[in-house]
């Protein structure tokens, strides 16, 4: 299995909503990432799990809370969210614990907050 | 992390050698380069990665000159399905890492 899946596909929430985005990968891979994708623009980095460990939140408000239940899966909590949060939200992972520029993307969520 | 410079865009034709050239003047010595590949609606795929002068798989071939300011990605007989934005990115020492940061990448269309 080559391949990092994410569901749902879309999700449309309210501002008052709490949802949440899920991520599996069965390649072995420690680490694991969450990046934002505005329409037009590249991925931004949100959050990196090495080992299952929170190593890197890039700043991302409290509205998104990243959570790795174990070295296959990633969840993204989302709370109170504002329509400029929506975006496509893609998952990737990676062999090693680092981060590693040899990152597996799965399809993305795409996210529409109303 | 190293600044990379790509066109925006470039047109092409089924068939074609497209090359993508990305300037990174500010690479550091234990820095790699990388290329992805997006399709819309799609995450990134990785495509390639070296170090220096040639590294080539099966989809695409990336030249390195030997002051490493720039690299070219190059995509032999392009196809309908190579329409998409590619992107260079610079860092990450081999599996080392670092934050992937993306820039701007470049649009390519593939006509028929």
């Amino acid at each position: 299995d080559t391949e990092v899946t994410q569901t749902p596909k879309h999700l449309v929430m309210g501002m008052t909503n709490k949802k949440s985005l899920k991520c599996e990968q069965h390649m072995g891979h420690r680490a694991m990432y969450w990046y934002k994708q505005k329409a037009k623009k590249p991925p931004e980095l949100m959050f990196v799990y090495s080992y299952e460990k929170l190593s890197i939140n890039e700043s991302v408000p409290s509205r998104f809370s990243p959570e790795c239940p174990n070295s296959s899966l990633l969840n993204l909590h989302l709370h109170a969210l504002q329509p400029e949060d929506s975006a496509l939200y893609l998952c990737a992972s990676s062999q090693r614990g680092e981060s590693s520029y040899e990152q597996y993307f799965g399809p993305g969520t795409r996210l529409t907050v109303t | 992390l190293a600044k990379t410079t790509q066109p925006i865009s470039m047109d092409s034709y089924e068939g074609q050698e497209v090359n993508i050239t990305c300037s990174h003047n500010n690479i550091a010595t234990n820095d790699y380069i990388t290329w992805y590949q997006q399709f819309p609606s799609q995450g990134p795929r990785f495509i390639i990665q070296g170090y220096k002068t040639k590294v080539t798989n099966e989809v695409a071939s990336l030249f390195i000159p030997a002051d490493r300011k720039s690299s070219t990605l190059s995509l032999p007989r392009v196809s309908l399905s190579d329409t998409a934005v590619y992107y260079c990115l610079v860092g990450g020492a081999g599996n080392q890492g670092g934050k992937l940061i993306f820039g701007q990448g470049t649009e390519l269309s593939v006509k028929p």
